[in-house]
């Protein structure tokens, strides 16, 4: 079955630097999503892409965030400047159709930890 | 802001037995709700759907019920295998064309005992 991939599996930063997670989705799909889930609470929406625009995004993604689809198959989330309260694993999902009545595939994650 | 609840934070069933997963929901526009798996290390995986026009649907040994008025939605699994044992999430959605944005729940760790 098709997979999304994120690398780095791990990534640890010291406070105030800026940080980029990088996302393969699924090749035939159009519609993209980062969610993040704090150690111990549950898996929160961030932000969703589609056609090169955010669609929408959480009170959570704020001006220190951002998302980009630089090529025809990666997909980032770079936080600029990172604070100590961004350690969580950070999750890409895609789907295929966005019609909001499908499953969204997730990658494995990525865990941030802010130092 | 909790919209999406699930009120056990851990399970243990026998091997063999049912397992019930429970979720509760506050926010009556969602209409489309999805349970999924997640193990240590990995992304959540999809499991099964529901639409909110049906009350029940049925994958295998997993089966998920609906009941609007009450809102809340559970999870059966029968017979529980011991790589059942997993965090499940609830989730739930607004039909909104071009927006798959899911609210989960916090999760009920299900353990299934040989």
């Amino acid at each position: 079955e098709p997979e999304v991939t994120q690398t780095p599996s791990h990534q640890v930063t010291q406070m105030g630097q800026e940080v980029i997670l990088r996302c393969v989705p699924i090749s035939n799909h159009l519609y993209f999503y980062w969610y993040r889930q704090i150690l111990g609470q549950k898996v929160e929406f961030l932000v969703s892409f589609y056609n090169n625009e955010i669609s929408e995004k959480s009170e959570i993604f704020d001006d220190q965030f951002s998302v980009e689809r630089p090529d025809g198959s990666n997909f980032t989330l770079k936080i600029r400047s990172t604070k100590l309260e961004d350690s969580a694993m950070y999750f890409c999902a895609s789907s295929a159709l966005g019609t909001g009545n499908e499953k969204l595939f997730f990658g494995s994650g990525t865990q941030l930890s802010v130092l | 802001d909790q919209q999406v609840k699930q009120n056990s934070p851990s399970l243990s069933v026998q091997e063999g037995r049912i397992s019930i997963l429970n979720c509760d929901y506050t926010n009556s526009m969602f209409d489309y709700f999805l349970w999924y798996k997640k193990y240590p290390a990995e992304g959540p995986t999809f499991l099964i759907s529901i639409s909110s026009i049906k009350d029940k649907n049925e994958d295998g040994r997993f089966t998920v019920f609906l009941n609007k008025s009450a809102k809340h939605l559970s999870l059966h699994i029968v017979p529980s295998q011991p790589g059942d044992s997993a965090v499940y999430f609830c989730a739930a959605s607004v039909t909104n064309f071009g927006n798959e944005k899911l609210t989960f729940g916090t999760g009920t760790r299900l353990t299934i005992i040989p």
